[in-house]
This record gives C-alpha cells, sequence and structure tokens, in this order.
C-alpha cells in the first residue's frame, strides 16, 4: 500500500538553530499539504501545494517559515530559527487533486519537533 | 469560515461496550465530513469520508457514521469497542477553495477492560 514518507520521525534542536523537514507524497499525487499540530489540537494547515506552485500559504509565518517543492514531488518545509513555540508535529499529506470534488487526504506518520 | 467542534475531549468506555463521538460543523455550503484516527505519536489514517448519498457512511475498523444536516453533525459510531481502539479521533470538513481540511480539536478515547 502507498504510503506517505516523512522524514526524520523525530527532531531535537535548540531554539535559534534552522531545522527542515522532507516529504514525499504518494506517487502520482498532485496536491501535497503540510500541517502543524500543537499538542492536544487537531491539525491546522500551514502550506497546499498543486503541484509544483503554492496555492494556499495564509497560515504559514513567513518570516520563519519556508516551503518548496520544486519538481512538483517532494517536498521541504524549514524553519529558521525555530523557536519554543514551534515545538509540534508537522504532518505531510497528499491528494490526487484538490480541484477534484471527492478529495481524500493521506497522511505521513509525521515529525516530532522539540525546540529546547 | 468553517469550524469543527469535538464536544468531549475524553471519553473512557468498557471493551466491549458501545460508542459515539460526537462531531458539529460549520459551513454554508454541503460539507464533505471525514473521520482520522490517530495513535499516539503517529500520523492520521482516514476511517471514513462523506461525500454526498446515503446519511450512514461505514468505513475500517466496524466504525459507521451518520450526517445529519438538520443538526450540523457527523457523529461517529461503534458497536463493540476493542481495546485496540484507543487512540485520539478526529473530525474534519473539508471545504473551501483547494478543499482543505478543518480539524476539530479531537477525543481521546480510552478503553478500559
Amino acid at each position: 500500500e502507498a504510503e506517505v514518507a516523512q522524514s526524520p520521525r523525530y527532531k531535537i534542536t535548540e531554539k535559534s538553530q534552522a531545522v527542515a523537514f522532507w516529504c514525499d507524497p504518494i506517487s502520482g499525487h498532485a496536491t501535497l499539504y503540510w500541517y502543524r499540530q500543537i499538542l492536544g489540537q487537531g491539525p491546522e494547515l500551514l502550506v497546499q501545494f498543486q503541484d509544483e506552485s503554492v496555492v494556499d500559504d495564509s497560515q504559514l509565518p513567513k518570516d520563519r517559515f519556508s516551503a518548496e517543492r520544486l519538481k512538483g514531488v517532494d517536498s521541504t518545509l524549514k524553519i529558521q530559527p525555530a523557536e519554543l513555540g514551534d515545538s509540534a508535529m508537522y504532518l505531510c499529506a497528499s491528494s490526487l487533486d484538490s480541484g477534484t470534488s471527492k478529495n481524500i487526504q493521506y497522511f505521513g506518520a509525521g515529525t516530532r519537533l522539540s525546540v529546547l | 469560515a468553517q469550524s469543527v467542534t469535538q464536544p468531549d475531549i475524553h471519553i473512557t468506555v468498557s471493551e466491549g461496550a458501545s460508542l459515539e463521538l460526537r462531531c458539529n460543523y460549520s459551513y454554508g455550503a454541503t460539507p464533505y465530513l471525514f473521520w482520522y484516527v490517530q495513535s499516539p505519536g503517529q500520523g492520521l489514517q482516514l476511517l471514513l469520508k462523506y461525500f454526498s448519498g446515503d446519511t450512514l457512511v461505514q468505513g475500517i475498523k466496524g466504525f459507521e457514521a451518520e450526517f445529519k444536516r438538520s443538526q450540523s453533525s457527523f457523529n461517529l459510531r461503534k458497536p463493540s469497542v476493542h481495546w485496540s481502539d484507543a487512540a485520539e479521533y478526529f473530525c474534519a470538513v473539508g471545504a473551501g477553495y483547494g478543499n482543505k481540511l478543518v480539524f476539530g480539536a479531537g477525543t481521546i478515547l480510552r478503553v478500559k477492560s
């Protein structure tokens, strides 16, 4: 069964350092999402890609966060510099095409970030 | 803007007992509704989805959910809970441009033997 791959699974960093997370969506999925899940809360969308283009980054803190999906396949989410409040689970999801009416998102196992 | 409310933060049920997790949504048009389950330290697994048609939908692991438009609800049910069902459950509505998901805060299910 195809899965969304994420790495690393866990990351511990000190504040003001840079961190990066990687996501490889299910093959053939045009849409890729990055969510942040703070402990005790539901996931919240940070950024959405359709192929290599950003279609929604309204909730991405652009002063420190960046995301790219250069070839429209895998994606990297970066935080620089990391702050204590960035400690969370970062989830990647993919779907066939967000433009279709019945869009199902499949999630990876996530990256747990701890900022010390 | 769309929103999802899961009124119960924690629920404890005995193994073999029935389960109902509540979900209320707010969205102006016909919603697409989802239930996901998350085990500790893991990603989200899709349990079931509602797009249209029959308001009672069946999912994996013996779960079902019923869409009630008049109550803006999409409650999740299971007739007999197993210890392996202990996890956190999230209700979500897919709406708006790009069909992004808006999640509730989740309900943690504990199963006692």
